[in-house]
């Protein structure tokens, strides 16, 4: 069975600092992982995928994630946060190209400090 | 952005009612999906169609239903409104290439009294 762990429900940094979302899967296929992210009151947009080309994956808004099969783990990273980027951040798991179904993990809630 | 469109996208109604939400896309896109969002859940698949008649069951399917007669339409159907499905349902569109994004609606929050 395929599965995605986020760990961490909420996140907290300083305007400027670090970002890194956590995320791992299991999955006994090769799979297709995405970050989606979640603005108030909106539905969920994609911000990045990894589909097997580049395991370093560059998305929207400055965020980037990098996939470690020998970790099963897909993390989602930006240098610098934003007041903007306080959002929640969903890791999903597809194991068909055709998206006949796609596994969501629990979500991270990132809050910035001023 | 996608043109999806939930109806209606707040809804309050009383245990033993049923409710239906439409999902309608201008995409032409094939696959079509409910999702349900709770805190602590993430979201979890209710039902999806893979074209028109074709629908399949997600991970929390009973007491659902769906019908998908045209291809931009994807109805989700609470036959008997419980207060475990007060959330918040979101539609979702896949396109034909198989890429594997998805592309959310806005929401429709359902509150069972």
């Amino acid at each position: 069975a395929q599965s995605v762990t986020q760990l961490g429900s909420h996140v907290s940094v300083s305007e400027g600092a670090l970002v890194l979302l956590r995320c791992n899967y299991s999955s006994s296929v090769p799979p297709y992982l995405f970050w989606y992210v979640q603005y108030p009151n909106q539905g969920l947009q994609l911000l990045l995928k990894y589909t097997s080309a580049a395991t370093l994956v560059k998305g929207i808004n400055g965020f980037e994630a990098e996939f470690k099969k020998s970790e099963t783990s897909f993390h989602l990273t930006k240098p610098s946060a934003h007041m903007s980027d306080a959002a929640e951040y969903f890791c999903a798991l597809s194991i068909y190209s055709s998206a006949s179904k796609i596994i969501f993990g629990s979500g991270t809630r990132l809050s910035i400090r001023p | 952005d996608a043109g999806i469109t939930q109806s209606p996208r707040h809804k309050v109604t009383e245990t033993g009612t049923p409710v239906t939400l439409r999902c309608h896309q201008t995409e032409n896109h094939r696959y079509m999906y409910w999702y349900r969002q709770d805190p602590g859940h993430g979201l979890r698949l209710i039902h999806y169609s893979y074209g028109v008649k074709d629908t399949d069951k997600g991970e929390v399917s009973d007491g659902y239903s769906v019908s998908r007669s045209k291809t931009e339409d994807f109805l989700l159907t609470l036959e008997s409104a419980t207060s475990s499905q007060t959330s918040v349902y979101f539609c979702a569109i896949s396109g034909n290439q198989g890429s594997g994004e998805l592309f959310f609606g806005e929401g429709s929050r359902l509150t069972v009294l």
